[in-house]
């Protein structure tokens, strides 16, 4: 079974000011994980998604993550944020391979509240 | 681009009742899932749906649910006897097949179930 940990449900920062969203997750297998974003009264959207290769991958509106095998994280950035940035953010897992269904397990969400 | 869409937007129902949720899913993806989130909570998944049968269902997924593919295009969730604890956001998705797990699911706006 998988598990998604978001460590912050709540992260404040000034516009223009870098963040990073931290997300951390627990499998007895490989996994593929996700970034989505939920804006007020929409879906999720996706930001981004590692499947293999390259640790960092880059997304939509200027974010990027990075997977750590090791410490089994998958943390999110941007250098510059946005008023536009202001949503809630949930990291996401699922499990490869053709006996399994692709189902999404998610962390507990985190709202990014960007200040003028 | 196209888009999973999702019907009513907020449904208000009597405890007891009966109340189908729809979505169409975009048209040539394969893969159809419904999540619900519960106000304050993380995203669940309750159900996959792939070649007109049920592939994965959660525990909470229990007798009093069902997921139907009426059509080529609607894909519906109904819950038989609302319960007050029913009282959620329930999100549609869609997935192309290929890639296994690792491609993207695409997800309605979602409806807000109020159970009164």
């Amino acid at each position: 079974a998988q598990s998604v940990t978001q460590l912050d449900s709540q992260v404040p920062v000034f516009e223009e000011a870098p963040v990073e969203l931290r997300c951390n997750y627990s499998s007895s297998v490989s996994v593929y994980l996700f970034w989505y974003v939920q804006y007020p009264n929409q879906g999720l959207q996706l930001l981004l998604k590692y499947l293999s290769g390259s640790t960092l991958v880059k997304g939509i509106n200027g974010f990027e993550a990075e997977f750590n095998k090791s410490q089994t994280s998958f943390h999110l950035r941007k250098p510059s944020v946005h008023i536009s940035d202001t949503a809630e953010y949930f990291c996401a897992v699922s499990a490869p391979g053709s006996s399994n269904t692709g189902k999404l397990i998610f962390g507990q969400g985190t709202t990014l509240q960007v200040k003028p | 681009e196209p888009e999973v869409t999702q019907t009513p937007s907020h449904q208000v129902t009597q405890m007891g009742q009966e109340v189908i949720l729809r979505c169409v899913p975009i048209s040539n993806h394969l893969y159809f899932y419904w999540y619900r989130q519960i106000l304050g909570q993380k995203v669940e998944f309750l159900v996959s749906f792939y070649n007109n049968e049920i592939s994965e269902k959660s525990e909470i997924f229990d007798d009093q649910f069902s997921v139907e593919r009426p059509d080529g295009s609607n894909f519906t969730l109904k819950i038989r006897s609302t319960k007050l604890e029913d009282s959620a956001m329930y999100f549609c998705a869609s997935r192309l097949a290929g890639q296994g797990a690792g491609q993207p699911q695409h997800f309605g706006d979602g409806t807000r179930l109020s159970i009164l």
